[in-house]
């Protein structure tokens, strides 16, 4: 089946870049997404790409895609401790959706 | 609108009792899924609906069952219920587009 893996961990100081990664299996994903997850939250959409894009921004959000390698990154530019939560990195194929386990962002004031 | 909204937020059951979770959204959207959330972990599908009178199984849908009668109504069924089923319940709402929509879950805990 489809899988997606994240490292666990990200500590980074306030004002620093952060970057988490993830990487998939599934070659026919279609949408490949990042949620961010908040304390006793439910989890929210930060931003998408498209399988056949390579990168996207959206304000202080920059995501990569390499398709080749199946690799995805979300990089946060001037991080705030606002941003600490749980990241969570998403593909979609079909119907459904396939979520890693999350990475949890620590960020240090 | 209320988007999609999740009753009960807590709920502690003993083994072997039976719930429902219930999961309403008014955004008419076509798509609905129910996920579980352990801790540390990322989120696996329960049961999923294309539209109402169909439902389908996720990655982990032993000891659970869904309906859906309507489209606004996606309740999710416990009956026998195991510690192993001690969790955090999300159900989730998506349209003909990508995005999906979270309720803020049931934090449901087997004794």
């Amino acid at each position: 089946g489809e899988d997606v893996e994240q490292s666990l961990f990200l500590s980074v100081r306030e004002g620093d870049s952060s970057v988490i990664n993830c990487t998939y299996t599934d070659s026919s994903s279609t949408y490949l997404y990042w949620y961010k997850q908040e304390p006793g939250a439910g989890l929210q959409l930060l931003t998408y790409i498209f399988s056949n894009m390579d990168m996207k921004q959206d304000q202080r959000l920059t995501v990569l895609l390499n398709k080749k390698d199946k690799h995805l990154s979300l990089r946060i530019a001037d991080t705030q401790t606002g941003d600490s939560a749980i990241y969570f990195c998403a593909e979609a194929s079909y119907q459904k959706v396939t979520f890693g386990t999350g990475t949890k962002l620590q960020v240090i004031p | 609108n209320a988007g999609v909204t999740q009753t009960p937020k807590f709920r502690i059951l003993k083994i072997g009792q039976s719930m429902t979770l219930q999961c309403a959204q008014d955004m008419n959207h076509n798509y609905m899924y129910w996920y579980r959330q352990d801790p540390g972990m990322g989120l696996k599908l329960i049961y999923y609906s294309v539209g109402a009178g169909i439902t389908d199984k996720g990655e982990v849908p032993n000891g659970y069952n869904v309906s859906r009668s309507t489209t606004e109504d996606f309740p999710l069924r416990l009956e026998l219920a195991a510690p192993s089923q001690t969790s955090v319940y999300f159900c989730a709402t998506k349209d003909r587009a990508h995005e999906q929509f979270f309720g803020p879950g049931t934090r449901l805990t087997v004794l």
